[in-house]
């Protein structure tokens, strides 16, 4: 069975500092997709970032990135330029290619600090 | 704001009675997913129907159940509800139904309490 580790239940940054965020998975398939979701106090949950594991490029998204290491089974999210908007819960989610579930972390309580 | 909608944004009711949580989907997506989110943890996964069809089932109880209707919209429906469903319950949408890998986006949950 596939599962998602995030080991950090809570984080802070100053703002204008960059933090990064941990996630582990295990699985034995290779046809895998791996994302970032943000939620804020709203609760809203809202992509941030998307990884395909075929990919061996690091997926981008203006602030944010990610430090992919398959052969580690570890999908780390780097916010640089922290911004106080980025207070939030993280979420790292997997999901097998061409099925449908997602599988969910714990999740990273991250606050940024004025 | 993703395109998935959920009504009500909250409901609080007593234990032993029914809800019903409805979705709909952003437009064109025919992949309609449940999640349910108990306090400070991580999304479960309840069930997924794509194109009125159910197509996937999680941990979900025998005491809920889901349809997607023609329109595509979709509800949960929750009985002989206990303490324990409370939570956030999410629903989300993606285009297709697992042929492909498509992202899903999250409507901004239905928040249950049960008293």
């Amino acid at each position: 069975a596939q599962t998602v580790t995030q080991s950090q239940p809570e984080m802070s940054v100053q703002e204008a500092e960059t933090v990064t965020l941990s996630c582990t998975y295990d699985t034995s398939e290779n046809n895998y997709y791996l994302f970032w979701y943000k939620q804020p106090p709203s609760r809203q949950m809202i992509l941030v970032i998307r990884q395909e594991a075929y990919k061996q490029q690091n997926a981008t998204e203006n602030r944010f990135s990610v430090n992919f290491q398959k052969a580690a089974k570890s999908f780390s999210l780097k916010i640089s330029d922290s911004q106080l908007g980025d207070t939030a819960m993280y979420f790292c989610a997997f999901t097998l290619g061409g099925t449908y579930k997602y599988i969910f972390g714990t999740g990273t309580r991250l606050k940024v600090l004025a | 704001d993703s395109g998935v909608t959920q009504t009500p944004k909250h409901l609080i009711t007593a234990t032993g009675q029914r809800v019903t949580l409805r979705c709909s989907p952003r437009s064109g997506d025919l992949s309609v997913y449940w999640y349910q989110q108990s306090l400070d943890q991580g999304l479960q996964f309840l069930i997924q129907y794509y194109n009125g069809e159910e197509r996937a089932k999680g941990n979900i109880l025998e005491r809920f159940s889901a349809q997607q209707f023609p329109d595509l919209h979709s509800e949960l429906n929750l009985s002989s509800l206990e303490l324990g469903d409370s939570a956030l319950y999410f629903c989300a949408s993606s285009l297709s139904g697992g042929f492909s890998t498509d992202t899903q986006y999250f409507g901004p949950g239905t928040r249950l309490t049960v008293l």
